[in-house]
């Protein structure tokens, strides 16, 4: 199975920073990739896809970056809806794998 | 729009049975591949299970394969689970999810599996 790992676990932030999220796959996955956001007690939001595609509706301060085994999401001026739990997931094989997550909390 | 509907959760007791049904509208269900995902209290998702779209291909997790069963009904553009011996562990919400992107995601259903 592949293993996904992000980081941070969590980070604090402020308004109208600029964030980065890392995900790292055990083994290379070519661009099968996707991000997603979670707000609690609401089910998952698909983001990207393909490493760097934008799902359609999705705001433009949200983008994707990477290949092989690294990747990145990047949400820059963050508001105040963009507090949540962001979550990569692997599609290149099953099972598919996620990234334990990383919660975007306001400092 | 697209819409997903997961229906059938609720309190079952350990070595019980559960079936979850979602329903889908607003796109061509039968070319669509799906997947049921789960989510335990406070933790991450898990991808529990996946169907083709027409229904030739299924893979399972581990950590559910023997008991759980995945089906699809595109006629009636809905898709099952039928959970069986069911854990304490197996405990959690239980989302449909469009595509192996996850492309939309119905709200959950909450299965409990408690005495």
């Amino acid at each position: 199975d592949i293993q996904m790992t992000q980081s941070p676990s969590s980070l604090s932030t402020s308004v109208g920073d600029r964030v980065t999220i890392t995900c790292r796959a055990s083994q290379g996955i070519s661009n099968y990739l996707a991000w997603f956001q979670q707000k609690p007690g609401k089910a998952p939001k698909s983001l990207i896809y393909a490493a760097s595609s934008l799902q359609s509706g999705v705001p433009s301060k949200f983008s994707g970056s990477g290949s092989g085994t690294d990747f990145t999401l990047t949400i820059s001026s963050l508001q105040p809806e963009d507090f949540a739990t962001y979550y990569c997931q692997q599609y290149n094989s099953y099972p598919l794998t996620f990234g334990g997550g990383t919660k975007v909390e306001i400092k | 729009e697209v819409q997903l509907v997961e229906s059938g959760g609720g309190l079952v007791q350990p070595g019980g049975s559960l079936r979850l049904s979602c329903a889908a509208s607003g796109f061509a269900f039968s070319s669509y591949e799906m997947n049921w995902v789960r989510q335990a209290p406070g933790k991450g998702l898990e991808w529990v299970s996946h169907i083709s779209g027409s229904g030739s291909t299924i893979y399972y997790a581990d950590s559910v394969k023997g008991r759980f069963a995945i089906s699809r009904d595109n006629a009636k553009n809905s898709l099952y689970l039928q959970m069986n011996s069911l854990r304490a562990e197996d405990t959690a919400v239980y989302y449909c999810a469009r595509s192996r992107t996850g492309q939309n995601w119905g709200q959950g259903t909450l299965v409990t599996v408690s005495s």
